[in-house]
């Protein structure tokens, strides 16, 4: 079975600094993607960032980056100069070979001026 | 340019009562989902379809049904709502090329049962 931990319920980070956010992960698939969603309070939920597990390279899209350490089962999450916009409620998600997606608790970040 | 529409997008429900929820999607994908959010849990899927005409259990299954009879489709049903079933309701799909790479979200139903 897939389980998801996301082990920080909330943080404050400074603006302009950066936060890293933890996931860690379990499964018995050897094929698997793992994602990060932002939610603000609005509601919807908003893709950041993809890692396959044979991707060799950590992924980067622009301010954030995924931190992947297979070995350890982790995929953590760095925003880096962190913005106002940034406050939200962020999920790490992993998805298998049948295209399920299972979510972490997630992280509520606030970021102060 | 709609990807996934959810409606309705709020209701209140008394206990017992039915409904169905309407979710649709313009990108031919095959994969659909349902998923219920409750605070401090993240989201939890409800079920799931992996093409026209077929339907599969998630993580909690019970007091729902679904149904994909059209490919653009997925139909989620509350026969009997209890109070249990307050939730935010989301609805994905996404396209089958091994590992999904994308999940396309609709924007929710918040549904209360009194």
């Amino acid at each position: 079975a897939q389980k998801i931990t996301q082990t920080q319920p909330g943080m404050f980070v400074q603006e302009k600094e950066a936060v890293t956010l933890d996931c860690t992960y379990d499964t018995s698939d050897p094929s698997y993607g793992l994602f990060w969603y932002k939610q603000p309070s609005s509601g919807e939920m908003i893709f950041l960032i993809y890692q396959g597990s044979y991707d060799q390279q950590n992924a980067t899209e622009g301010r954030y980056s995924l931190n992947f350490q297979k070995a350890r089962k982790s995929a953590n999450l760095v925003i880096s100069a962190s913005q106002l916009g940034d406050s939200a409620m962020y999920f790490c998600a992993m998805g298998n070979s049948w295209g399920k997606l299972q979510f972490g608790a997630g992280t509520q970040v606030v970021v102060t001026p | 340019n709609a990807g996934v529409t959810q409606t309705p997008k709020f209701r209140v429900l008394k206990t017992g009562q039915s409904m169905t929820l309407l979710c649709a999607q313009d990108m031919n994908h095959e994969y659909m989902y349902w998923y219920r959010q409750d605070p401090g849990m993240g989201l939890r899927l409800i079920h799931y379809s992996v093409g026209e005409g077929t339907t599969a259990k998630g993580e909690v299954p019970d007091g729902y049904n679904v149904s994909r009879l059209k490919k653009q489709n997925f139909l989620l049903g509350l026969e009997s709502a209890a109070p249990s079933q307050t939730s935010v309701y989301f609805c994905a799909s996404s396209y089958p090329t091994g590992v999904p790479h994308g999940y396309t979200f609709g924007s929710g139903t918040r549904l209360t049962v009194v």
